[in-house]
């Protein structure tokens, strides 16, 4: 397709359990960012890819949160023990080569993770 | 990271011109002012971005303030689908972070 692709769209899930997220960046995007947005507030910065390796993962809120980029496309955000904090909207965005301030970002329609 | 402060909401007459102000009064000189959109139910979507000057596209204007503490996205003629939340963002040089804040709700009355 010729956007950013996120599955599932929705997904609910118990309490202590593991859930994986997956993206499908534009292809030939070379940087890919996770994002999640609680309800009412801005999306919020999680993790950036450059090619396979994950070049800042500053906004990672703790060690139940991973990703990963093996070959430089899809990404899976995986998330452990998950809690009903963790519920939100998990959106995926790529850019072609980077944003460094003077390109744009692709977003996918989002995640919803919901924790019961 | 410099901050930008957004009205949080804003209404306006479909098919009249609005201005969506921002004021980033800490910027910096490598800080690239973006604005993104996010339709309901909707990932944010691209709008514009300028440095200095002031430009267009098929979107929207941007219209950057001399001093660059300020800057106003104009769309010129609203529609009921331009109806979203609207984040001023600052993008330094070399950073890969968009910083969203809460934005400003646009509402286009028909």
């Amino acid at each position: 397709g010729a956007g950013v692709s996120q599955t599932p769209s929705n997904k609910v899930t118990e309490k202590g359990k593991y859930v994986e997220l997956r993206c499908d960046p534009i292809s030939g995007h070379t940087a890919l960012y996770w994002y999640r947005q609680s309800l009412g507030q801005g999306p919020e910065f999680l993790i950036y890819f450059q090619g396979t390796g994950a070049a800042d993962d500053s906004g990672l809120p703790n060690d139940r949160f991973f990703a990963v980029r093996p070959e430089g496309s899809v990404s899976t955000l995986k998330i452990q023990r998950t809690e009903r904090g963790d519920s939100a909207v998990y959106l995926c965005a790529s850019s072609l080569v980077g944003l460094s301030g003077n390109t744009e970002a692709f977003f996918g329609q989002g995640t919803r993770l919901t924790v019961v | 990271d410099a901050k930008t402060t957004q009205p949080n909401s804003m209404e306006s007459n479909e098919e009249e011109p609005v201005h969506l102000p921002c004021n980033h009064s800490t910027i910096s000189g490598t800080d690239y002012i973006h604005w993104y959109r996010q339709l309901p139910s909707q990932g944010p979507e691209y709008v514009i971005h300028g440095l200095t000057s002031n430009v267009n596209n098929r979107m929207a204007s941007l219209a950057i303030a001399e001093d660059r503490k300020s800057s106003t996205l104009i769309l010129h003629r609203a529609t009921l689908r331009d109806a979203a939340v609207y984040y001023c963002i600052l993008q330094p040089f070399g950073n890969e972070k968009l910083t969203f804040g809460t934005g400003t709700r646009l509402t286009i009355i028909p």
